[in-house]
């Protein structure tokens, strides 16, 4: 079975400013995929960022860095020079595929972040 | 359409009627699945669907919850005698290909009074 433990309910954050996500998983799976996905409150999900566990480098996307810590089982969301459109629930997930494949996700549950103008 | 398109986008329904929600994923979307989306909690997978056949349901909460792909594009969910604890959000998502990357629709708020 996966877990993902997303352990900070709601986070502030002022404008301009770079923002932690904090995600750990757990599974006995040897490979998988870890995904971010936003939130924004018209409810659809968008994907961010992926990373397979594979993967040696971590995952960039524009502003979006994933912190890919296997040892630790951690998978840190990065978003760099927040934007008060970046306000939005934040899911952290896995998938008992590494290569991209998005099957039976297994959702935290999610960080809500603010960003103050 | 360009993105997935799930119907009705609200449903209030009284405890013991059959509701139906609708999904329909991008054209050509081979996979399309269903998750169930608790408020203030983050999705459960509910089933999959590859073409028209349903290869996992093993998220299914009870035999009250039936969901079909007739054609391999359309879903719908069905869930029979509703009960409170069936209030959620039902989140619909389609794949070009096996292992593609999945893009959800807007969901469909199911409240049950």
């Amino acid at each position: 079975a996966q877990k993902i433990t997303q352990t900070q309910p709601g986070m502030f954050v002022q404008e301009k400013e770079a923002v932690t996500l904090d995600c750990t998983y757990d599974t006995s799976d040897p490979s998988y995929g870890l995904f971010w996905y936003k939130q924004p409150s018209s409810g659809e999900m968008i994907f961010l960022i992926y990373q397979g566990s594979y993967d040696q480098q971590n995952a960039t996307e524009g502003r979006y860095s994933l912190n890919f810590q296997k040892a630790r089982k951690s998978a840190n969301l990065v978003i760099s020079a927040s934007q008060l459109g970046d306000s939005a629930m934040y899911f952290c997930a896995m998938s008992p595929d590494p290569n991209f494949g998005n099957e039976k996700l297994t959702f935290g549950t999610g960080t809500r972040l603010t960003i103050i103008p | 359409g360009a993105g997935v398109s799930q119907s009705p986008r609200y449903k209030v329904a009284k405890r013991g009627q059959d509701v139906a929600l609708r999904c329909d994923p991008i054209s050509g979307h081979v996979s399309l699945f269903w998750y169930q989306q608790a408020l203030g909690q983050g999705p459960e997978f509910l089933t999959y669907f590859q073409n028209e056949a349903q290869l996992d349901k093993s998220g299914l909460p009870s035999d009250r919850f039936f969901a079909e792909r007739p054609e391999g594009s359309v879903s719908t969910l069905k869930i029979q005698r509703t009960q409170q604890e069936d209030s959620a959000v039902y989140l619909c998502a389609s794949s070009l290909a096996v292992g593609g990357l999945a893009f959800f629709g807007q969901g469909t708020r199911l409240t049950v009074v």
